[in-house]
């Protein structure tokens, strides 16, 4: 069975700084990817998800991920951050051709202070 | 296109007292989950319908928790009787056949079992 780590748990950071969230997987074969966002008192919302191709995906909100097969990795990052981006991010993955058996990682909390 | 919706969004009981947590897709969506969020956690798969039949509930605790998805539309996950550890927030998904593997969110149940 596949898993997801997520090293940060809670992130600060001011207003334009740059960002880099964490994520591993554990998975014997090839996976889809995805980040997931939940803003405080919303539902959990896709951000970006990687399939195949191009290991740099971008997502909404200028959030891009790269995939680097090698290190079993799918960093989140963001060039400046926005006061607006505070939120939980997860990130998840599914065995390819499973894509409903999506497990998530424990989640990172990022507060960005204005 | 309304999303999929939870109810109630917010539950308070006893230990040893059922409680039902109720969810509807959206429209066409063949495929829905049930996931257990406990605090500073990821969500965690309890049970997936496809259309439904539950395909995957291994990890549903079938001596107290049930679920039923009637007519292949909406749900239904039920706990009786409810334990202190259960208080968590219950999210349903869903997801359209042959998908891109993204889940669509309600905004979850959140329930407290004093």
């Amino acid at each position: 069975a596949q898993s997801v780590s997520q090293h940060n748990h809670h992130v600060i950071l001011s207003e334009a700084a740059s960002l880099e969230l964490g994520c591993n997987y554990s998975y014997g074969g090839t996976v889809n990817l995805f980040w997931y966002v939940q803003y405080p008192g919303q539902h959990l919302q896709l951000l970006l998800k990687y399939f195949s191709g191009d290991p740099l995906v971008k997502g909404i909100k200028g959030f891009e991920a790269e995939f680097i097969k090698s290190k079993f990795s799918f960093n989140l990052r963001k060039p400046s951050v926005q006061w607006s981006d505070t939120a939980e991010y997860f990130c998840a993955v599914t065995p390819s051709g499973s894509a409903r058996q999506l497990t998530f990682g424990s989640g990172t909390q990022l507060t960005v202070l204005p | 296109e309304a999303g999929v919706v939870q109810s109630p969004r917010y539950k308070i009981i006893e230990k040893k007292q059922p409680v039902a947590f109720w969810c509807n897709p959206i429209s066409g969506h063949n495929t829905l989950y049930w996931y257990l969020q406990n605090l500073g956690q990821g969500p965690e798969l309890l049970i997936r319908y496809e259309n439904e039949e539950a395909v995957d509930d291994s990890q549903l605790p079938k001596d107290r928790f049930s679920a039923e998805r009637l007519k292949g539309v909406d749900s239904t996950l039920k706990i009786q009787p409810a334990e202190l550890g259960d208080s968590a927030v219950y999210l349903c998904a869903s997801s359209p056949s042959g998908g891109s593997g993204e889940l669509f969110f309600g905004e979850g149940s959140r329930l407290t079992v004093l």
